[in-house]
């Protein structure tokens, strides 16, 4: 069982750089979530998907899009990175709306 | 308001029990959660209560709500080094909607 699998697990870029970040479920989810993790900031939810074809922001969604492909990938996508974007970027999926997340085990950005 | 509260540190001896405590201010909170999180990993969910509820135990966890005073506690009996990591609590408020509200964890460390 692989869960959520995200791609790449580290990542550095120069400032005005552009990358995305891969997401994928095998576990017939609807909801998936894109947080990031700071320091002594717990974690902020940036973009997530109710269910297939739907988007929404969260609480810090400035600097960033997203694209739900299908029922299984979520990506998430910086246009011109900055350096406070350096931050550990979950992707996370839920089977409804009360039962919790399954998270992947992150993604460790550092821009430069 | 919508914020959720936890101390930053813990250190207990292996065999001895550990409580986690957490406070959030929103009283329409409906579901509570509790997340481990070890080095280098995604949030793991450990459990969650609903907010009609005053305990909920599951082998050595014991999830306790003081809706009164908005004061969740998780309570690991005989603590293992294996527990040693970071918990999040967290609050969602209202079945419609697909916010989560992540306190900034908690560190526990467990010494031999």
């Amino acid at each position: 069982n692989a869960g959520v699998t995200q791609t790449p697990k580290f990542q550095v870029l120069k400032t005005g750089q552009s990358m995305t970040l891969q997401c994928a479920q095998d576990m017939n989810h609807n909801s998936m979530y894109w947080y990031r993790q700071d320091p002594g900031m717990g974690l902020r939810l940036i973009y997530y998907s109710a269910s297939e074809g739907t988007t929404d922001k969260g609480e810090v969604p400035n600097g960033y899009n997203v694209s739900r492909l299908n029922k299984r990938e979520f990506s998430l996508r910086l246009e011109s990175a900055a350096p406070s974007q350096t931050s550990v970027y979950f992707c996370a999926s839920s089977e409804d709306r009360v039962s919790g997340y399954t998270f992947g085990s992150g993604t460790r950005l550092t821009v430069v | 308001g919508e914020d959720v509260e936890q101390s930053l540190f813990l250190s207990v001896r292996e065999g001895d029990s550990s409580v986690i405590n957490c406070t959030y201010t929103d009283s329409s909170s409906t579901y509570l959660y509790w997340y481990k999180q070890e080095p280098g990993a995604g949030l793991q969910l450990l459990t969650y209560i609903f907010s009609n509820m005053d305990m909920k135990q599951d082998q050595r966890l014991t999830v306790l709500l003081n809706k009164k005073d908005k004061h969740l506690s998780l309570r690991i009996a005989d603590t293992q080094t294996g527990d040693s990591a970071i918990y999040f609590c967290a609050e969602k408020w209202d079945s419609g909607t697909y916010k989560y509200i992540f306190g900034t964890g908690t560190r526990l460390k467990v010494l031999a």
